[in-house]
């Protein structure tokens, strides 16, 4: 079974403040995926990371891949109250019939007070 | 709007009925799949098709969950004699395979109580 384990599970900030997420995985995926989730929505693809080491940046967020493509992070600078929602991590499957599946974490709630 | 729509958003059922949900995807994708969410949690994947077959069921989908996608187009998920424990988000999801990489877009989710 692949697992995929963030922490932490829940953070609560002050605005300009940094803070860094983890997802450590089991097993190695095709590829990474970070999606957040605002209440009463569905999860936003924030971005996809496929290559061991990769660094993407988005605006303030950083993330990063692994070497060994089983890890990865995420890094928010200077965090908002419009950052605020539930950061997922998915591997995504490449192989056979599960091609495309997503397994993801369990999330971290973040919480960035004015 | 061109995303991913699901219908109901909520639904409150007593324990003991049967529910259906729908989920329309975007027009091109020829990739659904189906996820359940409870609360505090990642997303659960639950089934999958391409265009009509459903090629993948977790062993989350107990034998009173059925889904179809007839046309391959929009699909319905079913649970049939609802217990307390099926509470949860129902999350659809429809992909594109691009270059690179399947990029999956969910749509809003339907939102199930059984009381």
């Amino acid at each position: 079974t692949q697992l995929l384990e963030q922490s932490p599970q829940f953070l609560s900030i002050q605005e300009g403040e940094n803070l860094t997420v983890y997802c450590n995985s089991s097993s190695v995926f095709s590829s990474l995926q970070w999606y957040r989730q605002e209440p009463g929505e569905g999860p936003v693809l924030l971005v996809t990371v496929v290559t061991g080491g990769e660094v993407k940046k988005l605006k303030r967020l950083t993330f990063q891949f692994g070497d060994a493509r089983k890890d990865s992070s995420l890094h928010i600078t200077a965090a908002q109250p419009g950052d605020t929602g539930l950061y997922l991590c998915a591997g995504v499957n490449a192989g056979g019939t599960s091609y495309g599946k997503l397994t993801f974490g369990q999330g971290t709630i973040l919480t960035v007070h004015p | 709007d061109t995303g991913v729509s699901q219908n109901p958003r909520h639904k409150i059922t007593k324990r003991g009925q049967n529910v259906t949900f729908r989920c329309d995807p975007i027009s091109e994708h020829n990739r659904l799949y189906w996820y359940r969410q409870t609360l505090g949690q990642g997303p659960e994947f639950l089934t999958y098709f391409q265009n009509e077959a459903q090629l993948e069921k977790s062993r989350l989908l107990s034998d009173r969950f059925s889904a179809e996608r007839p046309k391959g187009s929009f699909s319905t998920l079913e649970i049939q004699r609802t217990e307390q424990g099926d509470s949860a988000m129902y999350l659809c999801a429809s992909s594109s395979r691009d270059l690179h990489q399947e990029t999956q877009y969910f749509g809003p989710g339907t939102r199930l109580l059984v009381l």
